[in-house]
């Protein structure tokens, strides 16, 4: 069964501190990894997205890496700001067709001053 | 440039009434999917559409039906509703390859 889990489930970190979530995936055949941030009350965001030869992605403070081979993903925020309060979704892929996309259940990051 | 926009925000049933959910986008994307997010869960696909005129069924489509008569527009429909219908549905669309966009969501109760 293709499955998503990210861990942790929560985190509270401090402003300015840095934080990095995991995500391990058992989806095949794996096709690309995105990271999504979606604030409360709003739709998901793109944040990152990597194919199988890619191993690491940034997008300003958000540096996202892969390791196909163990089928893990990470997403490790710099000098967290209280803006980055969201849950952040990781997203694997499958070939095919239309693309089919396994979400997984989210890391809900609360950043406190 | 709207992007995904989603009409209705919040929506208040009783069990066994109809209602249509509308999603509209604005960047000429091919692929357009309903999903419904519950807490503790992962996004759930409910049915998707590939282009106009054509529609597909997701991992939880029982209770749902979707038509895509214009390209821009994909409605979720719920025949009779039920209290496990109560969730927040997400219209997402994206190019034939691409990224998904969003919407900002609708949130449901069937009471």
């Amino acid at each position: 069964k293709n499955q998503v889990e990210q861990s942790p489930q929560s985190l509270i970190i401090l402003e300015g501190k840095n934080c990095t979530l995991q995500c391990n995936y058992t989806v095949s055949p794996f096709s690309n990894l995105r990271w999504y941030k979606q604030d409360t009350g709003r739709g998901p965001v793109s944040l990152t997205i990597m194919t199988f030869s890619e191993n690491t992605k940034s997008n300003g403070r958000y540096t996202a890496t892969l390791d196909a081979d163990t089928k893990q993903s990470s997403l490790h925020i710099t000098a967290s700001q209280l803006s980055d309060s969201a849950s952040y979704i990781c997203v694997v892929g499958l070939s095919g067709g239309y693309q089919k996309v396994t979400f997984g259940t989210g890391t809900k990051l609360q950043v406190i001053p | 440039n709207a992007g995904v926009t989603q009409t209705p925000k919040f929506r208040v049933l009783k069990t066994g009434q109809s209602m249509t959910l509308l999603c509209a986008q604005d960047m000429n994307h091919e692929y357009m999917y309903w999903y419904r997010q519950d807490p503790g869960m992962g996004l759930r696909l409910i049915h998707y559409s590939v282009g106009e005129g054509t529609t597909a069924k997701g991992e939880v489509p029982d209770g749902y039906n979707v038509s895509r008569l214009k390209k821009q527009n994909f409605l979720l429909g719920l025949e009779s509703a039920a209290p496990s219908q109560t969730s927040v549905y997400f219209c997402a669309s994206r190019p034939r390859t691409g990224e998904l966009f969003f919407g900002e969501g609708s949130r449901l109760t069937v009471l």
